[in-house]
């Protein structure tokens, strides 16, 4: 299975970093997305994982550890705009669906 | 903007009902997927079509169905519609089984609402 945890909110400061981590169960899995969506719109991708390490894109990074079991979505210099929801979501390596997390809330203050 | 497009953007009905959701992938694309998300449920995957042909079905209910036309869109029909069916219903659209990267892009999602 691919139960997917991450944390159910996150405050920071504008300008700050925020780190949001996910753990899966390992079995079947293969890729790790991260989607941004913002209350009542449709979720936007923000990242791929499916090796191990680090993937930098801008202000967004993210990095997979398949033995762990463990992924994390970093927000550099945080803006009013990154105030939305988190999702992690596992994709089963023989259908391709993709089971999501419940999303974690982040909410930039000035 | 995305470029998957769902028709109707809003929805209200009443219990017993029966209504159909429409999907239009992105050019190009042959995967369609349907997803659920309630408040207390998340982000919840029903079914994927590909190429006209189901692939794989997560948690829908036998009340609803879907299909996938020729020239690609997709169309979810709920019907017998309960309270605990209002939702907002998102169509994700990738570019087939090939490729590592099947990168889901999603629509605006339509949000049913039923009284």
């Amino acid at each position: 299975g691919q139960n997917i945890d991450q944390p159910t909110e996150m405050t920071a400061t504008e300008g700050a970093i925020v780190q949001i981590n996910c753990t899966y169960q390992t079995s079947g899995f293969n890729g790790l997305f991260w989607y941004q969506q913002h209350a009542g719109e449709a979720p936007t991708f923000l990242s791929y994982n499916v090796l191990d390490g680090l993937e930098e894109k801008g202000r967004f990074s993210s990095f997979l550890s398949r033995s762990k079991g463990y992924s994390y979505l970093l927000l550099k210099e945080l803006q009013m705009k990154d105030s939305a929801s988190y999702l992690c979501a596992g994709r089963g390596s023989n259908d391709y669906k993709l089971s999501f997390g419940a999303g974690t809330t982040v909410t930039v203050r000035a | 903007d995305s470029g998957v497009t769902q028709t109707p953007k809003h929805l209200i009905t009443a219990t017993g009902q029966r209504v159909t959701l429409r999907c239009s992938p992105r050019s190009g694309d042959l995967s369609v997927y349907w997803y659920q998300q309630s408040l207390d449920q998340g982000l919840q995957f029903l079914i994927q079509y590909y190429n006209g042909e189901e692939r794989a079905k997560g948690n829908i209910l036998e009340r609803f169905s879907a299909q996938q036309f020729p020239d690609l869109h997709s169309e979810l029909n709920l019907s017998s519609l309960e309270l605990g069916d209002s939702a907002l219903y998102f169509c994700a659209s990738s570019g087939g089984l090939a490729g590592i990267q099947e990168t889901q892009y999603f629509g605006p999602g339509t949000r049913l609402l039923v009284l």
